[in-house]
């Protein structure tokens, strides 16, 4: 069965470095998000993209972060400076078309560790 | 803004059924879906209604009620298994999800 996999499970990083985590979405799917849960609490949306373009973003989304697809399989979210508040795990999802955003298959999630 | 209202725990008996409600308030509205997860696992995708109704999918029913706000998840025969958080998450239109806070579902033998 098709599954989303993301890379490295866990990134230990000092406050102020850049981090890159990455994601291969399911080969079909033409929408991807990256969302972030912080321990015990609810699941977050960052960041929906299309067609190679972000197609709706959250306030959390801010200028420290950015995506990329820079190939035909990967799918990556970009920290620039890294703060405290940052940890959690991210998770990326993807999805088939529209309508079906309302079913996204999330991959295993990397838990980002900000010391 | 959106909000979305779930309770934060619930706890019944194995082979009990369970209701888990939720209700939101959303500048717009395509849908409810319901996510489970279990503890340090990824989100999973369980049910997904647009329309006012009841939607079965083996031991797992998800209700939607539009002119209320209001939406339940019911899971019957419930099976230790089933012990994880819960989701209702709307989807306002556009290409995201809004998830609730989760409802954490313990389950006794």
């Amino acid at each position: 069965e098709p599954e989303v996999t993301q890379t490295p499970s866990h990134q230990v990083t000092q406050m102020g470095q850049e981090v890159i985590l990455r994601c291969v979405p399911i080969s079909n799917h033409l929408y991807f998000y990256w969302y972030r849960q912080i321990l015990g609490q609810k699941v977050e949306f960052l960041v929906s993209f299309y067609n190679n373009e972000i197609s709706e973003k959250s306030e959390i989304f801010d200028d420290q972060f950015s995506v990329e697809r820079p190939d035909g399989s990967n799918f990556t979210l970009k920290i620039r400076s890294t703060k405290l508040e940052d940890s959690a795990m991210y998770f990326c999802a993807s999805s088939e078309a529209r309508p079906r955003v309302y079913e996204q298959y999330f991959g295993p999630g990397t838990r980002l560790t900000v010391t | 803004g959106q909000s979305l209202e779930q309770p934060s725990e619930v706890t019944a008996v194995e082979g009990a059924i369970v209701q888990i409600n939720c209700t939101y308030q959303t500048s717009g509205f395509y849908g409810l879906s319901w996510y489970q997860q279990h503890d340090g696992g990824a989100p999973t995708f369980l049910s997904y209604n647009a329309l006012d109704g009841l939607e079965e999918t083996g031991r797992f029913s998800s209700f939607l009620s539009r002119s209320d706000s209001y939406g339940y998840l019911l899971l019957q025969e419930l099976q230790m298994k089933d012990s994880a958080s819960y989701f209702c998450a709307v989807i306002p239109g556009d290409d995201k999800i809004i998830f609730g806070k989760g409802t954490r579902l313990h389950i006794l033998p």
